[in-house]
């Protein structure tokens, strides 16, 4: 069975710091994809990042930043220069074959707050 | 380019009526995706579906829980006989094709609070 994990339940940094947030996964496919939501206060899910298992180039987009490492199964999230406006859960996800490409598995969730 | 929409974003229900959940794909996307998230066990996949079809519903309750996608107009997450359990944030998200997997994009949700 596909596998979430993020360990950390809630992260809180004073702005302008940096934060890093953990996503392990588990599957048997050889072909996945791995993905980053947001949910700010107000509720709804925004899409931030996507990856395929066989692009392992890490990626950087303003102050977001991801490490995929398929040696460890992890695909962490790093924001760099935290602002208030960062504040919200980040949840990692996972789809792959074993269950059906339309099935996003989602971790618990990581609460990120941001003081000023 | 509008994004994907629900309605109604809140919607409260006395146990033993019913709940209709709608939810409008982005433009050009045919597949949707339900979703529930409960306090205590997070965002989990309840069905997906294309036009008049149901392709996976292995996260669907067996019971009370039904969702179609006419082939004309919304998606339809219908929840009969409401119990306080079903209170939760439901989301739709929609994807333009399945070409192994495409990214889905979420809606507002639906707060459903059962009273």
């Amino acid at each position: 069975a596909q596998k979430v994990t993020q360990a950390q339940t809630e992260i809180s940094v004073v702005e302008k710091e940096d934060v890093t947030l953990d996503c392990v996964y588990e599957t048997r496919d050889t072909t996945y994809y791995l993905f980053w939501y947001k949910q700010p206060p107000s509720g709804e899910l925004v899409f931030l990042i996507r990856r395929n298992s066989f692009d392992e180039q890490n990626e950087i987009s303003g102050r977001y930043s991801w490490n995929f490492q398929k040696s460890t199964s992890s695909f962490n999230f790093t924001i760099t220069a935290s602002q208030v406006v960062d504040s919200a859960v980040y949840f990692c996800a996972l789809s792959g074959s074993t269950d059906s490409w339309g099935k996003l598995q989602f971790g618990a969730g990581t609460q990120v707050v941001v003081t000023p | 380019n509008a994004g994907v929409m629900q309605n109604p974003r809140h919607l409260v229900r006395r146990r033993g009526q019913e709940a209709r959940l709608r939810c409008s794909p982005m433009k050009g996307h045919s597949h949707v995706y339900w979703y529930r998230q409960l306090p205590e066990e997070g965002l989990k996949f309840m069905v997906y579906l294309q036009k008049e079809n149901i392709i996976d519903e292995s996260g669907m309750p067996k019971e009370r829980f039904s969702a179609e996608f006419p082939k004309e107009g919304p998606s339809i997450l219908r929840i009969q006989q409401v119990v306080r359990g079903d209170s939760a944030a439901y989301f739709c998200a929609s994807s333009a094709r399945l070409l192994f997997t495409d990214t889905q994009y979420f809606g507002p949700g639906t707060r459903l609070t059962v009273l």
